[in-house]
């Protein structure tokens, strides 16, 4: 239980393009999911958190028109990178929150990797 | 706020030998712990948790974790490595609030642990 899948798995574009990523929870219902970004050999840094049909919250830093992100359903949310630049190729994985007995627990999926020309 | 501080970027280590990843955080209000491992162009699954009760934690593929509060720290522990944990592993933490609300997961900057035969 509790798996999440991303698509696509790896994605290369052109420079100026836009790139959807999309994240779903396949066997729960997630009420928050979350953006990270992890840069070669660097940890997780969270992007965004988003909640079913309400806007994203974005982390000081992350340009929100860049990096939209839309939570239409408990079991999908996607992540639209606009414009695309050589420096926004990264890793990019999402997680889907599930309430428990006594805290939120994350669960991860496999991860995007953009590669911007 | 929180942090974590993984001490070693990289851990290298001969099949069968016992390993310990270091883990120390910084918080003003209670933690949870946690400690993920990622392979490869993968994302991240949890090894084990602390929530609360015994500091001693045990999860999955044989690995172990101390809770000291004293001294701030999650270490992972294993007494007999295998090819197979070659990976990156990474501690984090959620800070809990005061009011009881959950904040957002914080990631150490990983250990990459490689082990030869």
């Amino acid at each position: 239980g509790a798996v999440v899948s991303q698509h696509p798995s790896w994605v290369i574009c052109k420079s100026g393009t836009s790139v959807k990523i999309e994240c779903r929870s396949l066997d729960f219902q997630a009420t928050t999911m979350f953006w990270y970004r992890q840069f070669p050999k660097q940890s997780l840094m969270l992007m965004a958190t988003s909640n079913e049909g309400s806007k994203a919250t974005y982390e000081q830093g992350v340009e929100k028109d860049k990096f939209l992100i839309n939570h239409a359903s408990l079991t999908l949310s996607t992540l639209t990178v606009t414009s695309a630049h050589p420096e926004d190729s990264s890793f990019y994985i999402c997680s889907a929150g599930m309430t428990g007995s006594s805290y939120n627990e994350q669960f991860f999926g496999p991860g995007t990797r953009l590669t911007v020309l | 706020a929180q942090s974590v501080t993984q001490l070693d970027s990289q851990v290298p280590v001969f099949e069968e030998a016992p390993v310990e990843l270091r883990c120390n955080y910084s918080s003003s209000v209670s933690v949870y712990l946690f400690w993920y491992v990622q392979y490869p162009n993968q994302g991240l699954q949890l090894l084990l948790k602390y929530l609360s009760g015994s500091t001693l934690v045990k999860g999955i593929n044989g690995f172990e974790a101390e809770f000291n509060k004293s001294q701030t720290s999650f270490h992972l522990r294993k007494p007999s490595v295998h090819i197979s944990d070659t990976a990156e592993y990474f501690c984090a933490v959620i800070g809990m609030n005061y009011g009881g609300s959950q904040g957002n997961l914080i990631f150490g900057k990983g250990t990459k642990l490689s082990v030869k035969p």
